[in-house]
């Protein structure tokens, strides 16, 4: 499957702790895109990678998460001292760095903190 | 700043009957538009995007969509729908800076899909 695969598929954290998620996007994608997605909602923006680099970051994306892709292939998103409202879906998307394309989605880590 | 709205949470059709969701968005230039399906705890798959050119677009699954700008709209249809078809829809419309940066999306708040036999 050449898809852009997430993991863990779910999470079950108790507040306070920390958790980090992995995404490895399509291969030749050089674009890597993280979003979050509450009950009921869209999916909301998070950041964004162009290789290596970290070019964009939402409001939404407080001091407790930090989002890396050191090798500009797969990336980790890490969530410290996890509060009850980080419960959400967590979506990483790629696409390729040329005009006309859309970001292909992986499954999703589902995060619940207790 | 850019919105999309999908003024329908919830619709529910007959298995059969034809299909209409709606998409309203609100951006200052010509806009990259998509919808996308997600079943529930999975990710959202893609079902068709407009860029340029012709304002009637098609997508998978027998879904087409069109590209209105007099009214800010890009609403999904479907003739005949299939219980299968059940799921969550959602519109969304992509940012571009230099005309590249595609994945950068701003969703609306999804429609629910149910399908009754």
């Amino acid at each position: 499957d050449t898809g852009v695969s997430q993991n863990p598929r779910h999470k079950i954290t108790k507040r306070g702790q920390n958790v980090t998620f992995r995404c490895d996007p399509i291969s030749e994608h050089n674009r890597l895109y993280w979003y979050r997605q509450t009950l009921g909602q869209g999916p909301e923006f998070l950041t964004y990678f162009q290789n290596e680099a970290q070019l964009e970051k939402s409001r939404l994306l407080s001091d407790r998460f930090s989002a890396e892709r050191p090798k500009g292939s797969f990336s980790t998103l890490e969530i410290q001292r996890t509060e009850q409202g980080d419960s959400a879906m967590y979506l990483c998307a790629s696409s390729p760095d040329r005009r006309n394309t859309e970001a292909f989605f992986g499954q999703g880590t589902r995060l619940t903190v207790v | 700043a850019q919105s999309v709205t999908q003024p329908d949470i919830h619709i529910t059709v007959s298995e059969g009957a034809s299909l209409e969701l709606r998409c309203n968005y609100s951006y200052g230039a010509t806009p990259y538009l998509f919808w996308y399906v997600q079943s529930p705890g999975q990710g959202l798959q893609l079902l068709l995007k407009y860029f340029s050119g012709d304002t009637l677009v098609q997508g998978i699954k027998g879904f087409e969509a069109e590209f209105k700008r007099s009214q800010s709209s890009f609403n999904l249809r479907k003739p005949s729908v299939h219980w299968s078809d059940a799921a969550e829809y959602f519109c969304a419309v992509g940012l571009g800076s230099g005309g590249t940066s595609y994945g950068k999306l701003t969703f609306g708040q999804g429609t629910i899909l149910t399908v009754h036999p």
